[in-house]
């Protein structure tokens, strides 16, 4: 069974540019999350998504971060405009639904903004 | 809202030999899970072992098990006979009923020496 996949791996952009990440989770997941890891920290919540909707968005910055579950499956993570505090590891994670008895993480995205 | 902490932001030790990583944590639900995650530099998160909070008895996955201190809201892992392939950072994780997401300690670097 395939796991969580994320792409691009990496990224590099210029500030004020538009960035997109991708994430298609585990076979019959409900519950999609978007994660951001600075350098040497634990991860931190941005969105969580049951389904296509999105259920806790408190920690995503709306001026310039979005993010949509189309048909409840694929996932999209995108800024415009990035700045340089973005650089982070970007991290997609599954889980089946319901209370998190386990979550499946992907590899991540790797951004860098200069 | 849950918080986790890890103390010890790094941690050595010889290979073959037995490790702990510490683990504390703040919540007013009772009935939750606990996790070990392992980060290695490929960043792919990978669950280590998972406890649930109603139950006593401790987990226990091959060379890994916890302590599990309920009503001290500590859970500390202990890895035996440790392998070069221990080495990571490692991540302790809260997973409430209230709140479907995971919430992440600061992580521990794990250094293994031959």
């Amino acid at each position: 069974e395939a796991g969580v996949v994320q792409s691009p791996r990496y990224k590099i952009i210029e500030k004020k540019q538009p960035v997109a990440f991708w994430c298609n989770p585990i076979s019959g997941h409900n519950t999609l999350y978007w994660y951001r890891q600075n350098l040497g920290q634990g991860p931190e919540l941005l969105i969580r998504y049951e389904n296509e909707e999105a259920v806790d968005d408190s920690q995503l910055p709306k001026d310039r971060f979005s993010a949509e579950r189309l048909k409840g499956v694929d996932s999209t993570l995108k800024i415009q405009p990035a700045e340089l505090g973005d650089s982070a590891v970007y991290l997609c994670a599954s889980s089946p639904g319901g209370r998190v008895t386990e979550a499946f993480f992907g590899q991540g995205t790797r951004l860098t903004v200069v | 809202a849950q918080t986790v902490t890890q103390s010890q932001p790094e941690m050595s030790v010889q290979e073959a030999e037995t490790v702990t990583l510490s683990c504390t944590y703040d919540t007013s639900e009772s009935d939750y899970y606990l996790f070990w995650y392992k980060q290695p530099p490929s960043r792919q998160m990978i669950l280590v072992i998972r406890q649930e909070a109603y139950k006593q008895q401790n987990a226990t996955e091959n060379r890994f098990s916890v302590n599990f201190q309920k009503a001290a809201k500590s859970f500390s892992l202990k890895i035996s006979d440790s392998q070069l392939g221990d080495a990571a950072m490692y991540f302790c994780a809260y997973g409430g009923t209230s709140y479907g997401k995971l919430t992440f300690g600061q992580g521990t670097i794990l250094t293994v020496h031959p």
